[in-house]
């Protein structure tokens, strides 16, 4: 079982360029999010997806968006990047629902030159 | 809203000692408490989870909690501590009450473990 993965696992990225994170999960669960992963800050929740075709904000989505095509997919776009962008990006999956477990991948370490 | 904060953000402590990981939590909603791990360049997996009954419980790697609701503590605990131990510990919250399972988590506990 695969469970969530990430891609890519790193990138370099120079300022103002489009870039999309990829995240598919083979759980079928309805939840999906993402966080970002400062030093000191713990992780901060960006966007999230409690089901299919519908999306929310999180604590700080600004210069983010996201989509939800399907139950699998839960891509995370940066339109035009910039270096405070820069962190590592995990994605997670769950059961609807607080009482969940959340699963996360293993992270895109993204760099904004 | 709710908010979580790790009182201690480096805990180093030797081989085989005890350890408690410090984790208070504000909310103004009845809350579920977990604690993730996080094992260097990897992803977080949960240790354990409190969503109601006995107020300890105990998770993988020999790791335990106790939720104290009068105190808004979830401290996490390990009676003797191995090398492989060393990580990055996180404790979260989320809304008992909600449909939604968004988590708010605190910033993190580095635990290194000595020989």
């Amino acid at each position: 079982i695969a469970g969530i993965t990430q891609a890519p696992t790193s990138q370099i990225l120079a300022a103002g360029r489009r870039m999309t994170l990829r995240c598919t999960q083979d759980m079928r669960h309805n939840a999906m999010y993402w966080y970002r992963q400062d030093l000191g800050l713990g992780l901060r929740l960006i966007h999230y997806s409690n089901t299919a075709g519908t999306t929310g904000k999180g604590e700080v989505p600004d210069g983010y968006s996201v989509s939800r095509a399907n139950t699998d997919d839960f891509p995370l776009t940066l339109a035009s990047a910039v270096p405070s962008q820069t962190s590592v990006y995990f994605c997670a999956s769950s059961e609807k629902g607080g009482r969940n477990i959340q699963y996360f991948g293993a992270g895109t370490r993204l760099s904004v030159l | 809203a709710q908010s979580v904060t790790q009182l201690d953000s480096q805990v180093p402590v030797f081989e085989e000692a005890p350890v408690e990981l410090r984790c208070n939590y504000s909310s103004s909603v009845s809350v579920y408490l977990f604690w993730y791990v996080q094992y260097p360049n990897q992803g977080l997996q949960l240790l354990l989870k409190y969503l109601s009954g006995s107020t300890l419980v105990k998770g993988i790697n020999g790791f335990e909690a106790e939720f104290n609701k009068s105190q808004t503590s979830f401290h996490l605990r390990k009676p003797s501590v191995h090398i492989s131990d060393t990580a990055e510990y996180f404790c979260a919250v989320s809304d008992a009450g909600g449909s939604q399972g968004n988590l708010i988590f605190g910033k993190g506990t580095k635990l290194s473990v000595k020989p």
